[in-house]
């Protein structure tokens, strides 16, 4: 089946602009994930939504939204960019499976460059 | 507290030597699940392996096998006769609480 897809892949924006990226997640799974990575550090946690729900949410200042849709894709934005955004963004989705245990898969992930 | 240690930042490697990743991880969860991912350059991560509490068996997938002991809590990876193609960074990741928790990943190098 296909995988966590997001949109796009990269992109460059100017600092006070603001940008949004698209996840859609693998077919069946309600929880998508947003994650932040930027050179050298590990995963950050932004946020999960689960059926439009956001359900948990990670240390981020209030310029990072999110939401999901009822056919669990979903959208973060980044609003008043700054230099420190610069990084990759992975979406990932999860779900349980026929074996009783939940597994996330992450998409390729976007790749933002704020000049 | 639920939380994934990776205590290795970076290891370097000549090809064809053997490798272990260590995670250790802390949870007060008694039903949980633990993962190994690999994220090359490209920046995908790329599911390896999931094993839950309850199966302590060590797994073994071609040149990758995993250590799993609940008395230590860790889940060791070990990649055996590594190839220039494992260089990449190794993410362990625990579910549990119903939610992800990742460690900080150790980078792996192997030197041709």
């Amino acid at each position: 089946k296909a995988g966590v897809t997001q949109t796009p892949r990269y992109l460059i924006k100017t600092r006070g602009q603001q940008v949004t990226l698209s996840c859609s997640p693998i077919s069946g799974h309600r929880s998508v994930s947003w994650y932040q990575q930027t050179p050298g550090q590990g995963l950050q946690f932004l946020f999960e939504y689960f059926s439009e729900t956001q359900r948990n949410k990670g240390n981020f200042p209030g310029r990072f939204s999110g939401r999901q849709f009822s056919n669990s894709r979903s959208e973060m934005n980044v609003s008043t960019l700054e230099l420190g955004d610069s990084a990759l963004y992975l979406c990932a989705s999860s779900g349980w499976d026929r074996e009783g245990g939940n597994t996330i898969y992450f998409g390729e992930g976007s790749w933002l460059t704020v000049v | 507290a639920q939380k994934v240690t990776q205590a290795q930042t970076e290891i370097s490697v000549v090809e064809k030597e053997d490798v272990t990743l260590d995670c250790v991880y802390e949870t007060r969860d008694t039903t949980y699940y633990l993962f190994w991912y690999k994220q090359p350059p490209s920046g995908e991560l790329v599911f390896l392996i999931r094993r839950n509490s309850f199966d302590e068996q060590n797994e073994i997938s071609g040149r990758y096998s995993w250590n799993f002991q609940k008395s230590t809590s860790s889940f060791n990876f070990t990649i055996t006769a590594s190839q220039v193609v494992d260089s990449a960074v190794y993410f362990c990741a625990l579910f549990g609480g119903n939610q992800f928790y990742f460690g900080t990943g150790t980078s792996l190098t192997v030197i041709p």
